[in-house]
């Protein structure tokens, strides 16, 4: 079934570590996204990529960086996790030319990965 | 670039009651509002959508009404029910990356 998977879904680190949120997608999709969400709060896009080898700055300012080698994997990475970075981190991808034959360019989440950084 | 205003952030109804959420955008290029709905330590999910080209539409208990002219689109929900009890987000499609931007949720609490 056409979805998109993230590991790790929960993650306990220690401040200073490397951290990895892998991100992939059967969707079929080109555009892939990072947000970063608060429970129940608003979502942030820190990251986007068109496709392969895109990688562009979203809204709000992040320290994370992304990577897109392949068209289904876009993973993300802190390179020294602080407190601050505790939040949750969700991967979404679309549809890259919406309007064209009646798509929507609707976003598709996955489950998320939720960092706590002590 | 887009903003959205989303209000109100928190809604308690009665079961039975119904329910409106408003949204207002800034830029008159948006041509997509679509409303999310995320449910408890789950992920966003989709739940109706409506394009610039369209004043209204309609999905059994929900509907979305978009008003060009003063930019601000509506989510209804009638005959609520304890599991409509969500973070509903509206978004708006525009500007020249054509990303979403979301407004910052309304919590729904439907009391039984």
């Amino acid at each position: 079934e056409a979805d998109i998977y993230q590991t790790p879904r929960y993650l306990v680190i220690g401040t200073g570590k490397k951290i990895t949120l892998e991100c992939s997608q059967t969707m079929g999709h080109d555009k892939m996204y990072w947000y970063q969400q608060d429970p129940g709060m608003e979502l942030h896009l820190i990251h986007y990529s068109y496709g392969v080898n895109s990688t562009e700055k979203g809204d709000l300012s992040s320290e994370s960086t992304v990577s897109r080698i392949r068209t289904e994997h876009f993973p993300l990475t802190l390179e020294s996790a602080r407190p601050s970075h505790t939040s949750q981190y969700l991967c979404a991808s679309s549809e890259y030319f919406p309007g064209l034959a009646g798509n929507t360019g609707e976003l598709f989440f996955g489950e998320g990965s939720r960092l706590t950084v002590l | 670039g887009e903003n959205v205003e989303q209000h109100p952030s928190t809604l308690s109804v009665q079961e039975g009651d119904s329910a409106v959420i408003k949204c207002t955008y800034s830029d008159s290029a948006s041509n997509y509002f679509p409303w999310y709905k995320q449910e408890l330590g789950k992920r966003p999910q989709l739940i109706i959508d409506i394009r610039s080209n369209v004043g209204e539409k309609k999905d059994q208990r929900i509907a979305v009404t978009l008003n060009k002219t003063a930019k601000h689109f509506s989510l209804h929900i009638t005959e609520t029910q304890p599991e409509d009890s969500a973070v509903y987000f509206c978004a708006a499609r525009g500007g020249s990356q054509g990303n979403l931007i979301f407004g910052k949720g309304t919590k729904l609490s439907v009391k039984p």
